[in-house]
């Protein structure tokens, strides 16, 4: 079946510091990838997606590139804010119905 | 336009009780799903309502589960009787006809759901 593995939090860094949140998946043919994150008392917002090999998606200074040969989806950001503090889950969707897979999530925290 | 509405926002039952979850959808979409995240675990899906009708109730755990969507508006989902393991937090999104998650999938903010 499809599945995702994302890395273990907590994550935290200092404000400025690089980004990497690790995803990898497990799907049949050709798989969508998202990043949703979801802040403290909010709904879970689609950060970015990508639809086919090679696609980088990008929003709000994250970036994830879709790896077909590697099964992975990795988000990063090159410079964090204080407020990117959230859980981010990586998710799929494979097939041709409206499903969506998730990771167990990553909390990320930003101290200054 | 106002988004996903979920109530209520936490809730603590015992063990054996029922509890009712609502979500309203943005006003105009056809599509509704649930989904559940239970202890820092990943996020599942549990079922996808196309207006009143389901269109896929495979991720329902059991038949302590049961969701309607009276007249294609909001929907309920009732756990009657709730055990330890339902404790979590569940997740309400909605969609417009012919869109999926590609494009407009909105998600309310859960209901935290304890069971004690």
């Amino acid at each position: 079946g499809n599945s995702v593995t994302q890395m273990e939090g907590p994550v935290t860094l200092s404000e400025e510091a690089f980004l990497t949140i690790n995803c990898t998946y497990t799907a049949t043919g050709y798989p969508s990838l998202f990043w949703y994150v979801q802040y403290p008392g909010e709904g879970l917002q689609l950060l970015l997606k990508a639809t086919k090999a090679d696609d980088k998606g990008s929003n709000k200074g994250f970036e994830a590139t879709y790896r077909k040969e590697t099964t992975s989806f990795h988000l990063e950001k090159g410079s964090v804010q204080v407020s990117d503090s959230a859980v981010y889950f990586c998710a799929l969707r494979a097939g041709g119905g409206n499903k969506l897979t998730f990771g167990t999530g990553t909390q990320l925290k930003v101290e200054l | 336009e106002a988004g996903v509405t979920q109530f209520p926002s936490h809730s603590v039952i015992e063990k054996g009780q029922t509890v009712t979850l609502r979500c309203d959808p943005i006003s105009g979409h056809d599509n509704l799903y649930w989904y559940r995240r239970v202890m820092g675990k990943e996020i599942k899906f549990l079922l996808h309502f196309v207006k009143e009708s389901k269109q896929d109730e495979s991720g329902m755990p059991n038949n302590r589960f049961l969701a309607e969507r009276t007249g294609g508006t909001y929907s309920t989902l009732k756990v009657q009787p709730a055990e330890l393991e339902d404790s979590g937090v569940y997740f309400c999104a909605s969609s417009q006809s012919g869109t999926g998650v590609n494009y407009g999938y909105t998600f309310g903010s859960g209901t935290r759901l304890t069971v004690v």
